[in-house]
């Protein structure tokens, strides 16, 4: 039981590429969300999922895409990447009864 | 104004301490709240969670939650070493549809230093 599993821990990227973050979960949460940790301001939710084919926009969604195609997998894409989405990345899995979030290790992003 | 602040500190105690950890939020709907504790390069882990006001124990770790005026605190007695670590307090308004959308509080850096 791994829990909740993020790819990559690192990555850089030049302005204007794009790519996926990767998150899969073996735990059954039917909520997955994905949260973004800048200094000194805490995480912020990008995107959440409350099921297969239903997602829905967090604090700051621009720039970023998601899809719940399945109970385990929950990516978020990257459009065009700025440097202003160099951050530390969270996917998270949970919110039964309790809200009991439980988190990846997270993907430290750079942009050039 | 966040709807959650908390003092990003950073806080350095020694071992033996008594650590207090504070936040303040501004929304009366929330219900669920939540202390969560991060290592360097780690994600956070669910520490405490209370419901409502009043008083939650855990081993060394006592959480508080003051509805009346929007306070909630995290204490941590015989604070040792492997206490080290960012602490994030996180709050969940009680309606239904928030399932998984906490907001959260900065953070606060805590070393404590044998």
């Amino acid at each position: 039981n791994a829990g909740v599993t993020q790819t990559p821990k690192f990555q850089v990227l030049k302005t204007g590429q794009s790519m996926t973050l990767q998150c899969a979960q073996d735990m059954n949460h039917e909520y997955m969300s994905w949260y973004r940790q800048d200094p000194g301001m805490g995480l912020r939710l990008i995107h959440y999922s409350v099921g297969a084919g239903i997602t829905d926009q967090g604090e700051v969604p621009n720039g970023y895409n998601v899809s719940r195609s399945t109970t385990e997998d929950f990516p978020l894409r990257l459009l065009s990447a700025a440097p202003s989405q160099t951050s530390v990345y969270f996917c998270a899995g949970g919110g039964g009864a309790n809200e009991k979030l439980f988190f990846g290790s997270g993907t430290q992003l750079s942009v050039l | 104004q966040k709807e959650v602040e908390q003092d990003p500190g950073p806080l350095s105690v020694p071992e033996g301490a008594i650590v207090s950890l504070n936040c303040t939020y501004s929304n009366s709907a929330f219900q669920y709240f939540m202390w969560y504790r991060q290592y360097s390069r780690k994600g956070p882990e669910l520490l405490m969670y209370t419901y409502s006001s009043g008083n939650k124990e855990d081993g060394r770790f006592t959480a508080q939650v003051d509805k009346s005026s929007k306070y909630i605190s995290l204490f941590i007695r015989d604070s040792q070493p492997s206490d080290s670590a960012t602490y994030l307090c996180a709050t969940l308004n009680a309606g239904g549809t928030s399932y998984g959308k906490l907001t959260f509080g900065q953070g606060t850096i805590l070393t404590v230093h044998p």
